[in-house]
């Protein structure tokens, strides 16, 4: 399969501040990027879809001011959490699409970023 | 909220045995796919059943879809160790008709004792 990264794999930062994470398909062109987010023990929530070139759709109940997506190339998206705070804290895994490897547009998972808000 | 429910939520089992899982889903899919998670790791897609196929294998796993229950299960035979993580399901939906749009199920723990 296809691979992607995220980077950074783990982030502490204190309340209030901005947390920038980075999703890289390292070795095909996605023309989609999904976010989720996952709690301790839970399953996986989508949060939003990107397309390249183009502004997010966010999933109902997620805040579009506070979770800012941005997917400037076919290879790369970012999701910035601004103003974290403790109750953001979660496991965020990226995933890429698009991809003529499958006929059924598999998505291909990053690895994470588990972010902790002190 | 359009999520799956998978059962049993936690499942301990011997090695050598099968484990099953089944998932429930709300919607119309175009297919439907399971993944492993290790603890506090990524996914890993396992195998991926079409809306119009009834039954997949793929090694020591086998997938059976009944669209008009709406429900998936998935059968390890001959757990191993290494099977213990979280599987989950995904039910996809064709998204601005392009890459799918995955909602995954609630998850089973799956534990398997050497």
């Amino acid at each position: 399969g296809a691979v992607v990264s995220q980077h950074p794999s783990r982030v502490i930062c204190k309340s209030g501040t901005s947390v920038k994470i980075e999703c890289r398909s390292l070795d095909f062109q996605a023309t989609t990027m999904f976010w989720y987010r996952q709690f301790p023990k839970q399953s996986l929530m989508l949060m939003a879809t990107s397309n390249e070139g183009s502004k997010a759709t966010y999933e109902q109940g997620v805040e579009k001011d506070k979770f800012l997506i941005n997917h400037a190339s076919l290879t790369l998206s970012t999701l910035t959490v601004t103003s974290a705070h403790p109750e953001d804290s979660s496991f965020y895994i990226c995933s890429a699409g698009g991809s003529r490897r499958s006929s059924y547009n598999e998505q291909f998972f990053g690895p994470g970023t588990r972010l902790t808000v002190l | 909220s359009q999520q799956g429910e998978e059962d049993p939520q936690a499942l301990s089992i011997q090695e050598g045995e099968n484990a099953t899982m089944n998932c429930s889903y709300k919607t119309s899919i175009n297919n439907l796919q399971w993944y492993r998670q290790n603890s506090g790791r990524g996914l890993v897609h396992l195998i991926l059943i079409r809306s119009n196929e009834r039954e997949k294998h793929s090694g020591r796993l086998r997938v059976t879809l009944d669209t008009s229950k709406k429900s998936s299960s998935l059968l390890i035979t001959a757990s191993r160790a290494a099977d213990t993580a979280s599987y989950f399901c995904a039910t996809a939906r064709t998204y601005s008709g392009a890459t799918n749009k995955l909602i995954f199920g609630t998850g089973t723990l799956l534990a398997v004792q050497p």
